[in-house]
């Protein structure tokens, strides 16, 4: 098992459809992410999850919903999303709080496209 | 707010040569943590080098090591003997020192050609 695993790596939609985005990791972190990824513009940090716990909400649009059940589990559900929104969304993981490595392990992303 | 700025959108080296990556930051901070990470094509991203701001000392991790200058807020990666997996896209990234997560603050990014 790698350590951080994304499913689907692809996915196309429609604006009205509803779909998840799903995040594993085999780590025994406590933190996990989701950033957005478009071209020609930095990661965007979207929402932080320390110990199950929402952290951090950089102001993301309610079309998207994170959910994370247990430290090893992330999801991110979308629906009524906007064209806008097709982009290569990564999760990743850390140690989280008191265990600071400064490093993040990344998933390879999965690739979303809005029709 | 901190920002990371890497000015260059793309860069190419010969294989064997050695290439250097800019990147500069901003911020009111005095203690904080800097990374480059590295992104091959259709593969996970995953940290190449860290440096801890209160360090003088320029990090090293094999052929990569980078030119910290606080003063100036500059954090280049220098690549030494590239070689073709080195091809990838190139992050450089803030840390505050504060806070319990790790929230990183990522450039846009410079996408890296090794040529043969």
């Amino acid at each position: 098992e790698t350590g951080v695993t994304q499913t689907p790596r692809h996915l196309v939609m429609g604006m009205t459809n509803k779909k998840s985005l799903k995040c594993e990791q085999h780590l025994g972190h406590n933190a996990m992410y989701w950033y957005k990824q478009s071209a020609k513009k930095p990661l965007e940090l979207m929402f932080v999850y320390n110990f199950k716990e929402q952290t951090e909400n950089n102001s993301v649009p309610s079309r998207f919903s994170p959910e994370c059940p247990n430290s090893s589990h992330l999801f991110l559900h979308l629906h009524t999303l906007q064209p806008e929104d097709s982009a290569l969304y990564l999760c990743a993981s850390s140690q989280g709080s008191g265990g600071y490595t400064g490093e993040l392990f990344f998933g390879e992303g999965s690739r979303l496209t809005v029709l | 707010a901190q920002t990371v700025t890497q000015s260059q959108p793309e860069m190419s080296v010969q294989e064997a040569e050695t290439v250097t990556l800019s990147c500069t930051y901003d911020t009111s901070e005095s203690d904080y943590y800097l990374f480059w990470y590295k992104q091959p094509p259709s593969r996970q991203m995953i940290l190449v080098i860290r440096q801890e701001a209160y360090k003088q000392q320029n990090a090293t991790e094999n052929r990569f090591s980078v030119n910290f200058q606080k003063a100036a807020k500059s954090f280049s990666l220098k690549i030494s003997d590239s070689q073709l997996g080195d091809a990838a896209m190139y992050f450089c990234a803030y840390r505050s020192s504060q806070g319990g997560s790790e929230k990183l603050v990522f450039g846009k990014g410079t996408k890296l050609t090794v040529n043969p």
